[in-house]
């Protein structure tokens, strides 16, 4: 069975502070492929990275970076300097090799405040 | 480009009633997904589409909820009757597999609420 947990339901920072978001997988699949996306009050969800799995290399977009570790089967996003414009709810996402459904985790509500 | 749209964005409805939502996926995605999200959890698949044809219906209540994707572009999810249980936001996701990309685009959901 697949399953994501994202055990950090609420997270509160003062702006400027980094966070770190972190997320937990389970996967019998060789291939497969995480995803983090963003959900801001507004409601939709804004797609912000894909990782497969056989790469590994950690990636670094702006104040956005993320730390993928096969040996612990973690995905874990920073945010580094927050601002109050990243208050949202942040979701990470499995999906397997074959299928295309999305297993999301149950969210992390990040609430940054000036 | 546009995204993902769908109506309406809002919607509420008593219980017994029927409801259907509309999506209208990114132009060329031929893979269209219906989610629906509980409050406080993350979206979970009712249905995916490959073009017209439904690949993965297995988490829709069928007893209730109905689908389709008519030319393999649009999409109407409906539910009859609804039930309490039913409020949720509906999300809509298309992507592209044969562009060699995996991720799915969102549209901004439909919040149902059923009294």
């Amino acid at each position: 069975a697949q399953k994501v947990t994202q055990a950090q339901t609420e997270i509160s920072v003062v702006e400027k502070e980094d966070v770190t978001l972190d997320c937990v997988y389970e996967t019998r699949d060789t291939t497969y492929y995480l995803f983090w996306y963003k959900q801001p009050p507004s409601g939709e969800l804004v797609f912000l990275i894909r990782r497969n799995s056989f790469d590994e290399q950690n990636e670094i977009s702006g104040r956005y970076s993320w730390n993928f570790q096969k040996s612990t089967s973690s995905f874990n996003f920073t945010i580094t300097a927050s601002q109050v414009v990243d208050s949202a709810v942040y979701f990470c996402a499995l999906r397997g090799g074959q299928g295309g459904k999305l297993i999301f985790g149950q969210g992390t509500e990040l609430s940054v405040k000036p | 480009e546009a995204g993902v749209v769908q109506s309406p964005r809002y919607k509420i409805i008593e219980k017994k009633q029927p409801v259907a939502f509309w999506c209208n996926p990114i132009s060329g995605h031929n893979t269209l997904y219906w989610y629906r999200q509980n409050l406080g959890q993350g979206p979970e698949l009712l249905i995916r589409y490959e073009n017209e044809e439904a690949v993965d219906d297995s988490q829709l209540p069928k007893d209730r909820f109905s689908a389709e994707r008519l030319k393999g572009v649009d999409s109407t999810l409906k539910i009859q009757p609804a039930e309490l249980g039913d409020s949720a936001v509906y999300l809509c996701a298309s992507s592209n597999p044969r562009g060699g990309t995996y991720e799915q685009y969102f549209g901004p959901g439909t919040r149902l609420t059923v009294t």
